[in-house]
């Protein structure tokens, strides 16, 4: 079945690069993608990369792709108070339905 | 544009009561999705709707049901509450803005049965 891992927690001080690791099982992904989730709201996007991709950068923002070992990371560079916030990653595999799975979440703090 | 609305944000309920959470959507999309989000446990899907007029079970259908109104509105339904239902809701719509099927999220219903 599909399956999607991420790390529970990362702890990491303001200015200094975050990295959140994920990966995942269904190698028929097209897309994957990357949501913030801060404290009572919904998910956001943050970004997504399409699998013919190894790299995407949005601002501070990077997202790498390495397709071979199914594993997916973002890394936010400077890291601010603000990037506080649960991250999932999430892929479209085989789903029907246009249907997504996603990761448990990585919780990530940010601390002065 | 609104994006994707819930209804109601907050509720609590006592076992056995009824309940349906509302959802609308306002950018055409197709596809309409409702998960529960519990601590430890990520987002689990429910059901979803890939298009108006059908819907499908998700990974934890069991004591939900859902209606596809028409295009911009998919509800919710708990026939009889229980405590294993406590949870936060989220609705999300996806269609192909950009070519793909990003989600976008609601802001939650965080339900309490008691």
């Amino acid at each position: 079945g599909e399956d999607v891992e991420q790390s529970l927690f990362l702890s990491v001080r303001e200015g200094d690069s975050s990295v959140i690791n994920c990966t995942y099982t269904d190698s028929s992904s097209t897309y994957l993608y990357w949501y913030k989730q801060e404290p009572g709201a919904g998910l956001q996007l943050l970004t997504y990369i399409f699998s013919n991709m190894d790299m995407k950068q949005d601002q501070r923002l990077t997202v790498l792709l390495n397709k071979k070992d199914k594993h997916l990371s973002l890394r936010i560079a400077d890291t601010q108070t603000g990037d506080s916030a649960i991250y999932f990653c999430a892929e479209n595999g085989k789903a029907a339905g246009n249907k997504l799975t996603f990761g448990g979440g990585t919780r990530v703090l940010v601390k002065p | 544009n609104a994006g994707v609305t819930q209804t109601p944000k907050f509720q609590v309920l006592k076992t056995g009561q009824s309940m349906t959470l509302q959802c609308a959507q306002d950018m055409n999309h197709n596809s309409m999705y409702w998960y529960r989000q519990d601590p430890g446990m990520g987002l689990r899907l429910i059901y979803y709707s890939a298009s108006e007029g059908t819907t499908d079970k998700g990974e934890v259908p069991n004591g939900y049901n859902v209606s596809r109104l028409n295009k911009r509105e998919f509800s919710l339904r708990l026939e009889s509450a229980a405590p294993s239902q406590t949870s936060v809701y989220f609705c999300a719509s996806s269609g192909r803005d950009r070519g793909n099927h990003e989600q976008y999220f609601g802001p939650g219903t965080r339900l309490t049965v008691t």
